[in-house]
């Protein structure tokens, strides 16, 4: 079983449309969990952090549940500028504090 | 928010060579950077972490002999990919930890061995 996964994708949606992520983790003792999203050919970047009472930025809500291993994120009223590749990430914990990246899910949204 | 940089930002090279990846973190101090490689329409796969002052800590299936990596200072780490093979071809990404929970990424570097 993979350490993190994700929901295969790819996504495609209308703009305005709300579309929502998934992920599982494996670790139940992982500590710190993360959205990443990655633009075609660049490196990734920090989207939001997941808190177990769930937090909300703009349009994007990111959820943890503890017991069932699993987070998701949440994109409302979605724009061509979303289109991109969204990764979960997640920090098992330990000294190195490395993270473990899913294999992400494509959005592309259509105008 | 904090900058990484990385050099080369690609590189093509023949079979066999050495390459030598830097990465930067440029406004603060980083006792930790982080390696990882991404093959196409994969994800990042951690490859080793880099302590400054000390060894690297490698990966499984990882080799420290042909990735050789140097953490000479804070704000320096190298990767080099020594005798590389078309099957090195990937994309290149750093990290710097700057607090216990935050990692600034480098914008990558392309390798493609011919």
């Amino acid at each position: 079983r993979k350490e993190v996964e994700q929901d295969p994708g790819p996504f495609n949606v209308p703009e305005g449309a709300t579309v929502a992520f998934n992920c599982t983790y494996s670790n139940s003792a992982s500590q710190s969990f993360f959205w990443y999203r990655q633009d075609c050919r660049k490196e990734p970047k920090l989207l939001m952090s997941v808190y177990s009472s769930g937090n909300e930025d703009g349009r994007f809500t990111a959820q943890l549940n503890r017991a069932s291993q699993y987070i998701s994120l949440l994109i409302r009223d979605s724009k061509l500028s979303d289109s991109a590749t969204y990764l979960c990430v997640v920090n098992p914990g330990g000294a190195t504090n490395k993270l473990i990246f899913g294999t992400g899910t494509l959005l592309a949204v259509q105008p | 928010g904090a900058v990484v940089s990385q050099h080369p930002s690609w590189v093509i090279c023949k079979s066999g060579t050495s390459v030598k990846i830097e990465c930067r973190s440029l406004d603060f101090q980083a006792t930790t950077m982080f390696w990882y490689r991404q093959f196409p329409k994969q994800s990042l796969m951690l490859m080793a972490t880099s302590n400054e002052g000390s060894k690297a800590t490698y990966e499984q299936g990882v080799e420290k002999d042909k990735f050789l990596i140097n953490h000479a200072s804070l704000t320096l780490s190298t990767l080099t990919v020594t005798s590389a093979h078309p099957e090195d071809s990937s994309f290149y990404i750093c990290s710097a930890r700057r607090s216990s929970d935050t990692q600034y990424f480098g914008p990558g570097t392309r390798l493609t061995v011919l």
